[in-house]
């Protein structure tokens, strides 16, 4: 089946202590990104990667660092988490390229940080 | 970053009922795309348009791609409880960053 998967799907974190988001997919799709989303402001790309090795910042970088060493997984790092970082954050994913602009979603986390 | 103004921002209907919200932008879009979010879920695409003009439906739910490129609309026909949850529409720009997603705001239905 395929799918995008996030871990975890939940988290209480307190602040400045780092953590990471995973994200994989099983499509072979050469683009992924992180979304977060806050009520009132729909999703917002926080990074994108068009493929192994390359990533761009989105609309909301600050505070976030992500990598891309395999074609199936895109972590999300957060080295210093602060309270403005709670939101509920998605991955998604799809092929590169003008005929497909589908894009696959996790299911999301929510993190709490305090 | 852009951002696209859709609109209702919400909306409360009876079942039976025909549904419509739209988006628009400032600048010009390659791609429209509309999502159904439903509570705890991520995303879920409903509806892509790739052509100025076009109207593509699915089932109960037609949209189209405005001619000036710059807006959108989705019509749910005969609405049916399953229907509640948020609507969000996403356009891909034309140059640049052609990649990239930019989402609106939702329509909370």
């Amino acid at each position: 089946e395929a799918q995008v998967t996030q871990n975890p799907r939940y988290l209480i974190t307190v602040t400045g202590k780092k953590l990471t988001v995973t994200c994989s997919q099983n499509m072979n799709h050469e683009y992924m990104s992180w979304y977060r989303q806050d009520p009132g402001l729909g999703l917002r790309q926080i990074y994108y990667s068009m493929n192994v090795e390359v990533t761009d910042k989105g609309d909301v970088p600050e505070g976030y660092k992500v990598s891309r060493k395999e074609k199936r997984n895109f972590p999300l790092i957060l080295e210093s988490p602060s309270p403005n970082q709670t939101s509920l954050y998605f991955c998604a994913s799809r092929d590169w390229g003008t005929g497909d602009t589908e894009a696959f979603f996790g299911q999301g986390t929510r993190l709490t940080v305090v | 970053g852009q951002q696209l103004n859709q609109s209702p921002q919400s909306m409360f209907i009876q079942e039976g009922e025909d549904v419509s919200m739209n988006c628009t932008s400032s600048s010009i879009f390659n791609t429209w795309l509309w999502y159904k979010q439903d509570p705890g879920e991520g995303p879920v695409l409903l509806i892509a348009l790739y052509k100025a003009g076009e109207l593509t439906s699915n089932g109960r739910l037609t949209a189209q791609f405005g001619i000036t490129r710059k807006d959108s609309f989705l019509n749910i026909s005969a609405s049916i409880p399953s229907d509640v949850g948020i609507y969000f529409c996403a356009g891909r720009g034309v140059t640049g960053t052609a990649s990239k997603l930019t989402f609106g705001t939702g329509t909370r239905l």
